[in-house]
């Protein structure tokens, strides 16, 4: 079955670059018309979407993170992976990657376990 | 961006009916999905396209939507249902494309 796996550096420090990368299992990222996401959640608060890179290589991202995230795929690895820029401590999140559902209208039926990133100096 | 609203927390007794809703301008003509979260887990798809559930989801949960009003109605709550309800849309007028409700605690009492 599909199973997604994050990976990322745990702790950082303000101003870095946050890179964090999403191991895909039981399916070819290069086979399926989806669209790998990813999400994150502060401490206490809701989910956030982030952006989604789409298999033929298209991506989107949240308006409000748009100018430091990019989201790209290394399907050779099956992997897809979140830079973010500038990161401040309102960065400290579990950030999730996930697959759409296909034949819906963007839910996500599949999720990764999630990563804790703390930025603090 | 879409704004959905719900409610910050529902208790119900065990063994009765939960009613969550998610409120947004003319939710009924998007399509509404929820999920569940419990602490420190991912979450899970519950309902898609306002009333449909991935295998492996108890028909206990369901949902509808129309109006202004989406609802995620879970029947026979169990002790195991204790979690953060999330629905979600996609928003296709907007740049802001995956937008999610603000999350409902339900307790059970």
């Amino acid at each position: 079955q599909v199973q997604l796996q994050e990976s990322g550096p745990g702790l950082m420090k303000p101003s870095q670059t946050l890179s964090l990368t999403c191991s895909v299992s039981g399916v070819s990222m290069n086979s399926d018309a989806h669209y790998w996401t990813w999400f994150r959640q502060q401490p206490g608060k809701g989910l956030e979407w982030i952006g989604y890179i789409h298999f033929i290589g298209t991506t989107h991202y949240n308006p409000s993170l748009q100018s430091r995230a990019t989201i790209s795929a290394d399907t050779s690895k099956n992997q897809f992976s979140l830079k973010l820029a500038s990161v401040t401590a309102a960065d400290t999140a579990v950030y999730y990657c996930a697959r759409d559902r296909r034949g819906s209208t963007w839910s996500f039926d599949h999720w990764g376990q999630g990563t804790l990133v703390i930025v603090s100096s | 961006s879409y704004v959905l609203t719900q409610p910050p927390s529902v208790s119900v007794a065990p063994g009765q009916t939960a009613i969550i809703t998610c409120g947004g301008k003319n939710i009924g003509k998007k399509s509404v999905h929820w999920y569940h979260q419990k602490p420190g887990q991912a979450p899970v798809l519950l309902v898609y396209d306002d009333s449909d559930r991935p295998s492996g989801i108890p028909e206990r949960f369901s949902g509808s939507n129309s109006g202004n009003t989406a609802t995620l109605t879970i029947s026979r709550v169990e002790a195991g249902d204790e979690a953060d309800y999330y629905c979600q849309v996609w928003d296709n007028n907007s740049q802001h494309l995956v937008v999610f409700g603000g999350g409902t605690k339900l307790a059970v009492l």
